[in-house]
């Protein structure tokens, strides 16, 4: 079964550094999620992506965050200056086609510490 | 946006032990999934089902649209099964996945 990949499993980063989430969502799928979870806590939508550009962002989905998609294939999550909060388990997801036609599969997430 | 409440927050079953886990959600939905998320925070699909009744081994699901819930089964309950499981749906008109506050379960030998 297809997967979406997710690179680093696991980073640890000093407060104020840029950091950059890779991910490899299926290969013909159209839109593109990111999610975080806090530990302990829910599953919370922070962006979507469609046609190479943003279709929808959260209140989370600040100035510090941005995606890209630069190669046809990846798609990436940067935080500009990280903080302590956004200590998190970060989730990429994509789907294809229409919305009530498919499911939307994760990746296995990347935990991100900010120390 | 929709609201999606998933009850009990807490389980704790001994093994073999069957139990049913619900998801009420506020608006129609075009799109309902099934996650368990294990120790090592994988969100593992369980069912993509926004509608009717599927079986997959020990666990099954049902979602009643037009009554705006969901259910999960889990049958003879293993150790294994421990973890959270997410409720996550997705309307038409917006397409993000939203998540339900998971139920926590806990399967005892």
């Amino acid at each position: 079964e297809p997967e979406v990949t997710q690179t680093p499993s696991h980073q640890v980063t000093q407060m104020g550094q840029e950091v950059i989430l890779r991910c490899v969502p299926i290969s013909n799928h159209l839109y593109f999620y990111w999610y975080r979870q806090i530990l302990g806590q829910k599953v919370e939508f922070l962006v979507s992506f469609y046609n190479n550009e943003i279709s929808e962002k959260s209140e989370i989905f600040d100035d510090q965050f941005s995606v890209e998609r630069p190669d046809g294939s990846n798609f990436t999550l940067k935080i500009r200056s990280t903080k302590l909060e956004d200590s998190a388990m970060y989730f990429c997801a994509s789907r294809g086609g229409q919305i009530s036609l498919s499911r939307y599969t994760f990746g296995s997430g990347t935990r991100l510490t900010v120390v | 946006g929709i609201q999606v409440e998933q009850s009990p927050p807490d389980l704790i079953l001994q093994e073999g032990a069957n139990s049913t886990l619900r998801c009420n959600f506020s608006d129609s939905v075009n799109n309902l999934q099934w996650f368990h998320q294990n120790p090592w925070g994988q969100l593992i699909n369980l069912f993509y089902i926004p509608s009717g009744t599927k079986q997959n081994g020990r666990l099954s699901a049902t979602t009643v649209a037009t009554e705006r819930y969901s259910l999960l089964y889990i049958s003879s309950s293993q150790t294994t099964d421990s973890g959270v499981y997410f409720c996550a749906v997705a309307r038409a008109a917006g397409n993000k996945l939203t998540f339900g506050g998971g139920t926590r379960v806990l399967v005892k030998p």
